[in-house]
C-alpha cells in the first residue's frame, strides 16, 4: 500500500469558496510534507511546504495544516479561482536523509465551479 | 532563471527498445531525482542523484538506469522497454537531498 493517500479523488467547489484538501500519511519518520499542484499536461508545481515541527503554516491564499497526532494534513485554499482546477497531490520525505525520494499520494482532482 | 528542463517532451518506441531521457537541474542544484507516473496516479521514485553519486533507489527493476555527469544533467535509461512503461517520466532538482525539489514538465514515453 501507499504510504502516503486518504483523498477525495474529486473535489468541486464554487468559485469564490473556500476548499480543503486531506491528505493521511503513515510513515511517523516522516518530517517534511509538500504540497504540489499539477495541471494536465505540466509537471507539479510547488504550492507550500512544512516541517514537523509546525502545525501551520500559510503562503499566498494557502494555507497547510499539519496534525502528527494523527498523521494528516490539509491543503486549504481560500477564495478558490478558475487557475486552481488542477489535481493537487500531497508528498511526505525524510528530510536530510530522503534518500527514498518524495512519497505522493494519488491526488484530488479540484474542480472550480464557475 | 530557466527551470528544471527535460527533453524529449513525447517519445513514441516499440516493446523490446531501450530509450534515454534527459533533464537539466535548476542552476546550483546537485540534486536531480526521477519519478515516474502513470496516468491517473501520483509519481513514483525511481532514482536520486547528489554530486554524481546515487543515493537513493525506488522498486523499480534493474532495466531502469540513471547517472548524474559533472555539470549535474542527468540521464534516465530504460532497456527492454514494456508496454507498462509508457508513463510520464518527471525530473526533479533540489539543491541537496531531501528538501525543495522542482520539477521538471516532463517526458511522455508511449511505448507500443
Amino acid at each position: 500500500g501507499e504510504s502516503v493517500g486518504l483523498h477525495l479523488p474529486t473535489l468541486s467547489v464554487q468559485e469564490g469558496d473556500n476548499s480543503i484538501i486531506n491528505c493521511a500519511y503513515s510513515n511517523s519518520a516522516s518530517d517534511y510534507f509538500i504540497w504540489y499542484k499539477q495541471e494536465s499536461g505540466k509537471g507539479p508545481q510547488f504550492i507550500i511546504d512544512i516541517r514537523s515541527n509546525m502545525d501551520k503554516r500559510q503562503g499566498q491564499r494557502v494555507t497547510v495544516l499539519l496534525n502528527k497526532t494523527v498523521k494528516h494534513l490539509s491543503l486549504q485554499i481560500a477564495a478558490t479561482q478558475p487557475g486552481d482546477s488542477a489535481v493537487y497531490f500531497c508528498a511526505e520525505n525524510i528530510s536530510g536523509g530522503g534518500a527514498d525520494g518524495l512519497t505522493f499520494g494519488k491526488g484530488t482532482h479540484l474542480i472550480i465551479q464557475p | 532563471d530557466a527551470g528544471v528542463t527535460q527533453s524529449p517532451t513525447h517519445l513514441i518506441k516499440t516493446r523490446g527498445q531501450h530509450v534515454t531521457l534527459r533533464c537539466s537541474p535548476i542552476s546550483g542544484h546537485k540534486s536531480v531525482s526521477w519519478y515516474q507516473q502513470v496516468l491517473g496516479q501520483g509519481p513514483q521514485f525511481i532514482f536520486q542523484y547528489y554530486e554524481k553519486e546515487e543515493r537513493g533507489r525506488g522498486n523499480f527493476p534493474d532495466r531502469f538506469s540513471a547517472r548524474q555527469f559533472p555539470n549535474y544533467s542527468s540521464e534516465l535509461n530504460v532497456n527492454a522497454l514494456l508496454l507498462g512503461d509508457s508513463a510520464l517520466y518527471l525530473c526533479a532538482s533540489s539543491l541537496a537531498v531531501g528538501v525543495g525539489y522542482t520539477f521538471g514538465s516532463g517526458t511522455r514515453l508511449t511505448v507500443v
